[in-house]
């Protein structure tokens, strides 16, 4: 079974300070990766995923994840937060193994401070 | 409409009304998803379908029951609710290939409020 830990439940930084968002995963077979983002009252956008291929991935907003197959890790990093960033960030992994499913973690708040 | 869309986005009900949450999704996918969000938990999981045919169900209370019609369309019907279940209700939808999903997609949930 997959599982998913995000160590920081709660991540508070100042306006262009740089973040890391820790995401550890555990999994018997090769995974998909995922980083979603949601905004106060509002649903999950997908913010990034690595399927294959490089291990640096990046969103359009400036965020970017490293896939670190021998840590087990996806963390998320941004060198230059901005206010409008401020919102709860979950990763979550897709196994090969034949399940349709999303493991989710439980989300890290991200809170931009002036 | 693009995406994926809920109705209604806010619900307040007794614990002894039946009421139903809809999710439609406009991207041709053949896989969908209920998740309940509460404060200070996890994302729960709660039913997935698959080709029209439930997949999962996560030990979710009788007093939840989904129904999809079709690959488009997917409903929760609520009935004899309790306070503890007031909490965002999120539907998602994904393509499914052998097994494998790649992303899911979000619609904006339904706060629900139980009294």
């Amino acid at each position: 079974a997959q599982s998913v830990t995000q160590l920081d439940s709660q991540v508070p930084v100042f306006e262009e300070a740089p973040v890391e968002l820790r995401c550890n995963y555990s999994s018997s077979v090769s995974v998909y990766l995922f980083w979603y983002v949601q905004y106060p009252n509002q649903g999950l956008q997908l913010l990034l995923k690595y399927l294959s291929g490089s291990t640096l991935v990046e969103s359009i907003n400036g965020f970017e994840a490293e896939f670190n197959k021998s840590q087990t890790s996806f963390h998320l990093r941004k060198p230059s937060v901005h206010i409008s960033d401020t919102a709860e960030y979950f990763c979550a992994v897709s196994g090969q193994g034949g399940s349709e499913k999303l493991v989710f973690g439980k989300g890290t708040k991200l809170t931009v401070n002036p | 409409e693009t995406g994926v869309t809920q109705t209604p986005r806010h619900l307040v009900m007794g614990m002894t009304n039946k009421k139903s949450l809809k999710c439609e999704q406009h991207l041709g996918h053949n896989a969908m998803y209920w998740y309940k969000q509460s404060a200070k938990k996890p994302l729960e999981l709660m039913f997935v379908y698959n080709f029209k045919e439930q997949t999962e169900n996560n030990s979710v209370p009788s007093r939840f029951s989904p129904e999809c019609p079709n690959s488009s369309h997917l409903f929760l019907h609520l009935h004899t609710l309790q306070p503890e279940d007031s909490a965002l209700y999120l539907c998602a939808s994904s393509q499914e290939w052998l097994g494998l999903v790649f992303e899911q997609f979000f619609g904006p949930g339904t706060r629900l409020t139980v009294l």
